[in-house]
């Protein structure tokens, strides 16, 4: 089985300061991860993910994550936040050993960046 | 491009009713997928499909189904609605690659059930 967890509720940060969203999984064998952000009534939009290889991923308006197989983390990360940022952020997880396609997602963390 | 397309955006039904989920993929992407994000209890797969087959289904019960059109867009069906069943449900596709394909959403269709 896998699973993810995201700790972190809420998360706090004043503009221009670095953020982090934390993220921790769990698969039987080696992972593919990914984050998403979802704004208010809208659906999920694709930030980044990790396939294989560097394990910086870099992805849309300025976001990165560090792949961590020792710490089983992905935790994604901006230099500066800006307001636009403030959302839901939901990362996921699928076993590349399965033929299953089914991504599990972690129970979201809510990104306040105060101005 | 565009992207993924849903319909209705929002749908209310009466319970026992049954509703219809409409989704149309990315040009090109052959993989539909449902989820359902419930209130308390997150972002749930629901269903898989693939070249006109149902490849997957989470842990849900039978009266979730759904079908792939030769278009590759598809439907959910959601028979004898219970209340709990009010969620918005999100459709994503993708294309088959080598290198763990991503799955892209749309903007989802909220159902109320009364």
């Amino acid at each position: 089985a896998q699973s993810v967890a995201q700790p972190e509720d809420q998360v706090n940060v004043a503009e221009g300061n670095p953020l982090t969203v934390k993220c921790t999984y769990s698969v039987s064998g080696n992972p593919y991860l990914f984050w998403y952000v979802q704004y208010p009534n809208r659906g999920l939009q694709f930030l980044l993910k990790y396939i294989t290889g560097d394990n910086l991923v870099k992805g849309s308006y300025g976001f990165e994550a560090e792949f961590n197989k020792s710490q089983t983390s992905f935790h994604l990360k901006k230099p500066s936040a800006l307001v636009s940022d403030s959302a839901l952020y939901f990362c996921a997880v699928r076993d590349k050993g399965t033929g299953r396609r089914a991504l599990t997602f972690g129970s979201g963390t809510r990104l306040q960046v105060q101005p | 491009e565009a992207g993924v397309t849903q319909s209705p955006t929002h749908l209310i039904k009466t319970r026992g009713q049954q509703a219809t989920l409409r989704c149309s993929p990315i040009s090109g992407h052959t993989s539909v997928y449902w989820y359902q994000q419930a209130l308390g209890l997150g972002l749930q797969f629901l269903l898989w499909y693939d070249e006109g087959e149902e490849r997957n289904r989470g842990n849900f019960p039978p009266r979730f189904s759904g079908r792939q059109f030769p278009n590759y867009s598809s439907e959910l069906n959601v028979n004898a609605l219970e209340l709990e069943d009010s969620a918005l449900y999100l459709c994503a596709s993708s294309w088959k690659t080598r290198s763990g394909e991503t799955q892209y959403f749309g903007p989802g269709t909220r159902l109320l059930v009364l």
